[in-house]
Formats: structure tokens, sequence, C-alpha cells
């Protein structure tokens, strides 16, 4: 595997399920990201990483939860969602914060909650 | 309010036709501006780190500029594999760990 990769691509799942997204980067990145993005509307920041530590919350609901054990991988937890959350959510990766702008993809999870 | 715009929303090109996105943003000091590719049901690409007003990059038919205020990316004789939705990024100074993105410029090249 190359890059940021994310599973699972699809997921379906209703207002009481919990499910965990997955992000692995195989770049040697120290910092670590999750994004939402909408139709219509800007890639809004959720959750940084840096060198496993939590550095932003960008004033995101608690039915989802960040994890990153280390700093290759980062894991969203979700339960209790509701059906605005539905939206491609997406992991990137960058060598440090203080480069953030130079950010690596993951193709991305798109979410549908019922 | 920091801020990150883009112009125009949409923009149709025949083959050949050259053009240029625009990036607009207001933000309490830059650390840098980022200009990235997306294409439909995938990640974000990233395409170019501007630093400085007066900075140029290049990227086959591709030229990122920066000014104080906005960055362009010109896009010369385009084709259609050039089409998709190209965001700018601002990176701050004051908030260490934040990047913003703008909405985007979703482009069509027809041939």
């Amino acid at each position: 595997e190359t890059g940021v990769t994310q599973t699972p691509r699809h997921l379906v799942m209703g207002m009481t399920n919990k499910k965990s997204l997955k992000c692995e980067q195989h770049l040697g990145h120290n910092a670590m990201y999750w994004y939402k993005q909408s139709a219509k509307k800007p890639l809004e920041l959720m959750f940084v990483y840096n060198f496993k530590e939590q550095t932003e919350n960008n004033s995101v609901p608690s039915r989802f939860s960040p994890e990153c054990p280390n700093s290759s991988h980062l894991f969203l937890h979700l339960h209790t969602l509701q059906p605005e959350d539905s939206a491609l959510y997406l992991c990137a990766s960058s060598q440090s914060t203080r480069l953030g702008g130079e950010q690596f993809f993951g193709p991305g999870t798109r979410l549908t909650v019922l | 309010e920091d801020q990150v715009t883009q112009s125009p929303e949409a923009l149709r090109l025949q083959e050949g036709e050259s053009s240029s996105l625009n990036c607009s943003y207001t933000v309490s000091g830059l650390r840098g501006l980022f200009w990235y590719r997306q294409d439909p049901g995938k990640g974000p690409e990233f395409l170019f780190t501007l630093y400085s007003a007066g900075e140029e990059k290049e990227k086959e038919r591709l030229k990122a500029t920066l000014t104080k205020k906005e960055s362009f990316l010109h896009i010369t004789a385009p084709k259609p594999e050039d089409s998709a939705t190209y965001l700018c990024a601002v990176h701050q100074e004051t908030s260490y760990d934040k990047v913003i993105f703008g909405p985007g410029t979703s482009l069509s090249v027809i041939p």
C-alpha cells in the first residue's frame, strides 16, 4: 500500500449504530487530519493530530470520537449519528502541522446515515 | 473573520481556451497558500505551495501566482483531462494547526 488509505470506502448506518472509520498513511508523516466534505460546502476540518497528540478539535459534536494510536493510524468512531452527518469523510496526512498546507489525502469514506 | 473565497464557482472552457481561477483570502498572517485538484469521488491532490507575494509556480499547463490578498491559477490551453474541482487553502500564522479551504471552482473542459 502507498499513500493514504481509508476503509471502508462506503458506509451506510442507522442513527443508533456504532461504526468506525479507519485511516492509514504509509508516508512517514507525523500529522494526521479528519475532514468532512458535504455537497456545495468547503472542506471542514474536524480534528488534527500531531505526533499522536490531538492539537485541534474544531467544535465537533461528541458523537464523533477520534483516536490516534500511532503516527500512521487514525480512527473516527461514530455513534448515534444524524442524517445531516451524511458526507464524504476524508483523512489526510502531512509531514508535520508546521508544514500542514501540503497534505496528502485518502480517497475518503462516503457515509450515509439513515 | 478569516475566510477563503474562490471564483467563479463553475467554469466551462473549450479545449485550448486559456483562463484563470481566483482565490481571495482574508486572514491574519499568511504562512502559505496551497492549490489542490479534486476529481469526483477522490480526495484532493496537492498541486502547489506559495509563500510570499510575487511568487509563481508552474506545472504542465498550470501556473499559480500570489499577491497579498489573492492567488490565481492560470490554465493555459486546457485539455479535457484538466476537468476537476480546484481548491485553494490557506495556512495561517496565528493558527498553527489549522488550514482553511475555499469552496472550490469546478472546471469543465469540453473537447
